[in-house]
């Protein structure tokens, strides 16, 4: 059972306009949320995160939603460029579990076209 | 401060052999977790531990080990390689594990089993 899935292998945009990208999860039980981006040949890195008493939390162009109730993130980037190209993972920990044991979803490769 | 460094970076291993992978924290980080990453798949978690005990441990079958030093530093063994253990073994690092903690990840030992 995946608890934590991204249902968009693959996502393109235009350079300059809005990425979304989506992340759904089962566990009633993950407090918190974070994205992660990686490129190639090189490990993950923390973009943003949200916790489960937040509904949005921005950091520049970067902004998480969070719907509890439909169980549904989603990460909004805005405007796109084309650095930011690469594999974006989603996230959950409980707090009872620790961060250590994260679950990620399987990933979205976002290409952002000049 | 210097990032978590995984050695090697490649390794070829034939089937039936055991590997040993290292990691090295970010300074004063004291939990590590180990995660398998397959082509298309999400990070699969292994184990964590802190202060040289493992806190959690993931679904994978007892093939696989891991341990932690005094110093935080990090090895995970295989026994008994098999095909499908062909992945890539990323280590990441936070300084309690705390629920919610941004992991900080190495860039990974890809190891192909033949």
């Amino acid at each position: 059972d995946q608890q934590v899935k991204q249902n968009s292998p693959s996502l393109s945009v235009q350079e300059g306009r809005i990425s979304i990208l989506n992340c759904d999860y089962t566990n009633s039980m993950f407090d918190y949320f974070l994205w992660y981006k990686k490129y190639p040949a090189e490990g993950p890195t923390f973009l943003i995160s949200i916790s489960s008493i937040k509904d949005k939390n921005e950091d520049g162009r970067f902004t998480v939603f969070l719907n509890k109730s439909a169980k549904h993130l989603s990460l909004h980037i805005v405007p796109s460029q084309p650095g930011d190209s690469a594999v974006y993972f989603c996230a959950a920990s409980a707090f009872e579990t620790n961060a250590g044991k994260s679950t990620f979803g399987d990933g979205t490769t976002l290409t952002v076209k000049p | 401060k210097a990032g978590v460094t995984q050695t090697p970076r490649y390794l070829i291993k034939t089937r039936g052999q055991q590997v040993t992978l290292s990691c090295s924290p970010i300074s004063g980080h004291r939990s590590v977790s180990w995660y398998q990453q397959t082509p298309g798949q999400g990070l699969q978690f292994l184990f964590e531990y802190f202060s040289e005990t493992q806190r959690n441990k993931g679904n994978f079958p007892g093939r696989f080990s891991g341990r932690q030093f005094s110093n935080s530093r990090s090895e995970m063994n295989v026994s008994t390689l098999e095909l499908g253990d062909s992945a890539l073994y990323l280590c990441a690092s936070s300084p309690t594990g705390a629920g919610g903690s941004p992991l900080h990840f190495g860039n990974g030992t890809r190891l192909t089993v033949t």
